[in-house]
């Protein structure tokens, strides 16, 4: 059964620090592309970012929002996936998903989820 | 960055009514659009991908359509366990953009 378990969250200061950790299980982590996606409180969805796997070169993409902010990177040896975050803005308080779309009837499309973590940036 | 603009932002309807929600791209992404559905306090789940590929396991009441900038997302007959928020996703281009939700609710 593939799992995605985010852990990290919290209550952090305007211009503060924090990492998100993303643990995963039930799929070979080390060949999927991972995203991070986000959701303001009350409001929609809002794609952060994606790294690809390794073996496809690793790369990463992120929404302008975030650039230069914030950086996605994965430990294989783990089953991990990270997003660090430095330099928070109160606009960045939301709930923190992790996804990917591994699997054979995904498509391309965020096929499993996790359960999020709630970052909340406040003074 | 491409725009994606659902309609409408709320659908009032009954169980048994046959529904439809519209996602437009500003721009052309050929068929990389995803739908999915969240209710409250849950992860959002993935529904069609593809533009008009079930995901396994989704009911076969629902279906997509479309390719280039307009595509739908159609309930042939509502059940009270879909309703719930639904979002369309275009993932052709960085970065991928969801349109702004429709709030599916009982009438």
């Amino acid at each position: 059964e593939v799992q995605l378990v985010e852990s990290g969250g919290g209550l952090v200061k305007p211009g503060g620090s924090l990492r998100l950790s993303c643990a995963a299980s039930g799929f070979p982590f080390f060949n999927a592309w991972m995203s991070w996606v986000r959701q303001a409180p009350g409001k929609g969805l809002e794609w952060v970012g994606r790294i690809k796997s390794k073996t496809d070169g690793g790369t990463t993409e992120d929404a302008a929002p975030v650039t230069g902010r914030f950086t996605i990177s994965r430990d294989d040896s783990k089953n991990t996936l990270y997003l660090q975050m430095n330099s928070l803005k109160t606009e960045d308080t939301a709930v923190y998903y992790c996804t990917t779309d591994w699997g054979p009837h995904c498509g391309g499309g965020s096929c499993y989820w996790g359960q999020g973590t709630l970052v909340t940036v406040s003074s | 960055d491409i725009q994606m603009t659902q309609s409408p932002s709320t659908l009032s309807a009954s169980v048994g009514d046959r529904v439809t929600i519209t996602c437009r791209a500003s721009q052309s992404i050929s068929s990389w659009l995803a739908w999915y559905q969240q209710k409250p306090g849950k992860a959002p789940y993935l529904l069609i991908y593809k533009a008009s590929s079930l995901q396994s396991g989704v009911p076969s009441r629902f279906s997509g359509s479309g390719s280039g900038t307009e595509f739908t997302l159609t309930i042939s007959s509502l059940q009270p366990d879909d309703f719930a928020t639904y979002y369309c996703q275009q993932y052709n281009n960085f970065p991928f953009t969801f349109g702004q939700g429709t709030k599916l609710e009982i009438k």
